[in-house]
């Protein structure tokens, strides 16, 4: 199984939306509508923020939301916080029990 | 409160075995998918192995063979046992719970785990 596919980086200022794009193929982004997305501040470890291309865990802010269309999921996060600044990872369900993750995007806030 | 306490971790030589325990409060781990996830030094994170309330388990291909995930259900703990063990096992290792089905949901604080002479 091979890594899902991040940006490495992205960046916006305080207030504005941003999108990280994860692409995968159609044995596990494609095939499953359970893609999640984790965010991981320096030294901690990951929070869920989204489940099932779309569902946000209670705690979450709506500012976050995900999509998908084909083999390519997404997560945009709304009126940009400082807060946010951290590293975002997607995963996908590719079936047979297994997982991959993808390589991980900086989130930058201006 | 639903939390996970990862213990275990150390520096350990190559060739060498290592167990990794994960408490589980606030829900029943027999009853849940539970999982163990990785993350070398300054790396992306890497799904390393499942199992399943009934018992199923299941690796990556990195470490098929060499680690075995299993638990306690009397103690209410995940386990990892990591034989064999290479430098490029050298990561932060997170035990989580899927309570909702296929995503992590809950993570435990994560221990370290270094292979190295």
């Amino acid at each position: 199984q091979s890594a899902l596919t991040q940006p490495a980086s992205v960046s916006g200022s305080p207030g504005q939306s941003i999108t990280i794009s994860c692409t995968g193929t159609s044995s596990d982004v494609g095939s499953y509508n359970l893609v999640s997305w984790y965010q991981q501040h320096p030294g901690k470890a990951p929070k869920l923020m989204i489940y099932e291309g779309s569902k946000r865990p209670s705690g979450v802010s709506n500012r976050f939301s995900g999509s998908k269309s084909g083999n390519t999921a997404s997560l945009t996060i709304s009126g940009l916080q400082a807060e946010d600044e951290a590293d975002y990872y997607c995963c996908s369900y590719a079936g047979s029990s297994f997982w991959v993750f993808g390589g991980g995007t900086k989130l930058t806030v201006l | 409160e639903v939390q996970l306490v990862e213990t275990g971790g150390g520096l350990i030589q190559p060739g060498g075995s290592l167990r990794l325990s994960c408490a589980a409060s606030g829900f029943t781990v027999s009853s849940n998918y539970m999982s163990w996830v990785r993350q070398a030094p300054g790396k992306g994170l890497e799904w390393v192995s499942v199992i399943y309330s009934g018992g199923s388990t299941y690796y990556a291909d990195s470490v098929k063979g060499r680690f075995t995930i299993s638990r306690d259900n009397s103690k209410n703990t995940l386990y990892l046992q990591m034989n064999s063990l290479r430098a490029e096992d050298t990561a932060v290792y997170y035990c989580a719970s899927l309570l909702r089905g296929y995503a992590f949901d809950i993570w435990g604080q994560g221990t370290m785990v270094t292979v190295s002479s």
